[in-house]
């Protein structure tokens, strides 16, 4: 089942303009990550953010981190063409031994830059 | 190239018919996840290896999935008597045991049933 929900499904953007996606999840979690996936491709892994982190930044990428709100946002800054891709935040779960790390997806963010 | 190699990358098959998919994670990394994504959706996961034990299969892996790590490096995932519903993106990713909670994917490997 899906735990994250992200917001909004679809985004369309001129290139330059920031791009802000958000993320929000259900249960206690060890980490939050971030993916890019392009069209019929693999996942691409762009940044992971623990639960006891409130921000990280990895070039043009800002992620945030809210634990009590249960939610995350990913800011694109200064968009390119080539951002265009799906965006997905996973989520691994905080449950001890058993969760082995796996990770709870989304349903992703479809971010169309236009160049 | 050191990441997470899945082989076939498409595959086309008949209803009725079984379809196996080989992935090998990145060398050294003992964690090992299968994931199965379907259009317009994000990944679901089915089932995870630490070295050849299978310590976890989602309720997704019906009777006719069966996964595999023999010696611990490489990954199969088969799909018995394949129905359309499986037609799917199947996705492979592994993980180091130490150093790190970033799990890698690979390319995955398209199916489609007819």
């Amino acid at each position: 089942s899906q735990q994250g929900e992200e917001d909004p499904q679809a985004l369309s953007i001129q290139e330059g303009e920031n791009a802000t996606m958000n993320c929000s999840y259900k249960t206690s979690i060890n980490n939050l990550q971030w993916y890019r996936q392009n069209s019929g491709r693999g996942l691409v892994h762009l940044i992971l953010i623990r639960s006891n982190e409130r921000e990280k930044h990895s070039g043009r990428l800002r992620v945030t981190l809210d634990t009590s709100k249960k939610s995350s946002s990913l800011l694109i800054t200064a968009s390119r063409a080539a951002d265009t891709a799906s965006y997905f935040c996973a989520t691994a779960d905080n449950a001890g031994g058993t969760s082995y790390g796996k990770l709870t997806f989304g349903q992703g963010t479809i971010l169309t830059v236009h160049p | 190239d050191t990441g997470v190699s899945q082989d076939p990358r498409h595959k086309i098959t008949k209803r009725g018919q079984n379809v196996t998919f080989r992935c090998d994670p990145i060398s050294e990394h003992n964690r090992l996840y299968w994931y199965r994504q379907t259009l317009g959706q994000g990944p679901e996961f089915l089932t995870y290896f630490q070295n050849e034990a299978q310590l976890e299969k989602s309720r997704l892996l019906s009777d006719r999935f069966s996964a595999e790590r023999p010696k611990g490096s490489f990954s199969t995932l088969e799909i018995q008597r394949t129905e359309q519903g499986d037609s799917a993106m199947y996705l492979c990713a592994s993980r180091p045991f130490v150093g790190g909670n970033t799990i890698y994917f690979g390319e995955g490997s398209w199916l489609t049933v007819v």
